[in-house]
């Protein structure tokens, strides 16, 4: 079955400092990777997406890099603020019509 | 911006009662999924839906949990009968193939 590995679990960097979080991922077949951000009481929100036939996709201080021989995928942060802080969440989408597989989550700090 | 609306927001209950969540997904999405989120847990995927049609819900404990669409406004979550272990948030999702949208939530605390 689809499972997904998330490192590291915790982070805490200095603003301005860049932020890597990785995910591995165990089903070949998975074709849709998105990444959610969910502060402290809040719901998971879409930050970004990359899809299987992608190896980058950049959004302003956000992006994302995807190597499917090695089935795994990264989010970077970029001059990192405190309003980053939150969980951030890989998922992987595969062939079980769409369903999605969340990472267990890597609290990121941003100190000021 | 179109939401996904969860209703109640919290929900605090005694041990054994029936509890129901709602959830009224995206117009014109046509994938609702349910979760559930805890410290330990994370998020586990309860069920999902497409086109009001159930496609997996084996993440669900089938003998006090169940999953519905009775139309393609609502998607409802009934625990019955509700436990302590149930504690957790409840979020709704919804979306076409990609690019899905969570609800708020429901808290459900079983006292």
């Amino acid at each position: 079955g689809e499972n997904v590995e998330q490192h590291p679990s915790t982070l805490s960097v200095q603003e301005g400092d860049s932020a890597v979080i990785k995910c591995t991922y165990s089903d070949s077949a998975s074709n849709y990777f998105p990444w959610y951000k969910q502060e402290l009481g809040k719901r998971p929100q879409l930050i970004i997406d990359i899809r299987s036939n992608v190896g980058e996709k950049k959004d302003q201080r956000i992006a994302v890099t995807l190597n499917k021989t090695a089935k795994h995928f990264s989010l970077h942060i970029t001059e990192t603020q405190p309003e980053d802080s939150a969980v951030y969440f890989c998922v992987e989408s595969g062939t079980s019509y769409g369903k999605l597989t969340f990472g267990q989550g890597t609290i990121l700090t941003v100190h000021p | 911006d179109a939401r996904v609306t969860q209703t109640p927001r919290h929900k605090v209950t005694e041990m054994g009662q029936e509890v129901t969540m709602r959830c009224q997904p995206i117009l014109g999405h046509n994938t609702v999924f349910w979760y559930r989120q805890t410290m330990m847990q994370g998020l586990e995927l309860l069920a999902y839906f497409r086109n009001r049609a159930p496609l997996d819900d084996s993440g669900m404990p089938k003998d006090r949990f169940s999953a519905e669409m009775p139309d393609a406004t609502l998607a409802t979550l009934k625990i019955q009968p509700s436990e302590p272990r149930d504690s957790a948030v409840y979020f709704c999702a919804s979306g076409s193939n990609y690019g899905y949208t969570f609800g708020s939530g429901t808290r459900l605390t079983v006292v």
